[in-house]
């Protein structure tokens, strides 16, 4: 089982260009996320979705976009990327949003906005 | 607004010894609590998943328990080895409407010494 695949692993953005971070699940999850990591500051939620064609915000939404036309993808977009989006984001799937279930992580995209 | 505390930050013990992780939460209601554990520049692995109906959950040289009542999960490592060497992270799940963020304790780093 593949679990939770994000792409790229490595990424080097310049002030104000935009990108695409790639994370795909092959368990048949309804429930996908976006967390962003920083020392410090723990993880924390940027974008979350309940299912295909549902999406809504987390903690620090400001600056991302999201959409799920699948069940199996769900993409994070930077629109115009600042320093300060310069972080290890996470992608994370559950099998629902029931209280039981936990949670798969992706290994993580490190990304550096200079 | 639930808060999760882990305690030590830093532990660093020699191979064979057995050690004690510790999480408190300080709001009692949880729906489960997740031990993760995470390598120098890697994603989350999932470790253990308790559920608030459970006391106990094991899984090979892990057993992790839950005190709901008292806000604290340990995390038991038997037997240790250099390659537990990784911080250890607990999770538990808040709810606000269809969102189910994950809160974090900042974390264990562990260090075994061969």
């Amino acid at each position: 089982n593949a679990g939770v695949t994000q792409t790229p692993k490595f990424q080097v953005l310049k002030t104000g260009q935009s990108m695409t971070l790639q994370c795909a699940q092959d368990m048949n999850h309804e429930y996908m996320s976006w967390y962003r990591q920083d020392p410090g500051m723990g993880l924390r939620l940027i974008h979350y979705s309940v299912g295909a064609g549902i999406t809504d915000q987390g903690e620090v939404p400001n600056g991302y976009n999201v959409s799920r036309s699948t069940t199996e993808d769900f993409p994070l977009r930077l629109l115009s990327a600042a320093p300060s989006q310069t972080s290890v984001y996470f992608c994370a799937s559950s099998r629902g949003t029931g209280t039981s279930y936990g949670y798969t992580f992706g290994s993580g995209t490190r990304l550096t906005v200079v | 607004k639930q808060e999760v505390t882990q305690i030590p930050a830093a532990l660093s013990v020699p191979e064979g010894e057995n050690l004690v992780l510790n999480c408190s939460f300080t709001d009692s209601a949880i729906y489960n609590l997740q031990w993760f554990r995470q390598d120098p520049g890697k994603g989350l692995t999932s470790l253990l998943l308790i559920q608030s109906s459970q006391r106990e959950q094991t899984s090979g040289r892990l057993n992790a328990s839950l005190d709901k009542s008292s806000g604290r999960s340990t995390l038991y490592i038997a037997a240790s080895q250099p390659g537990d060497s990784a911080t250890y992270l607990c999770a538990v799940p808040i709810s606000s409407g269809s969102a189910r963020q994950l809160t974090f304790g900042s974390g264990t780093q562990l260090t075994v010494l061969p």
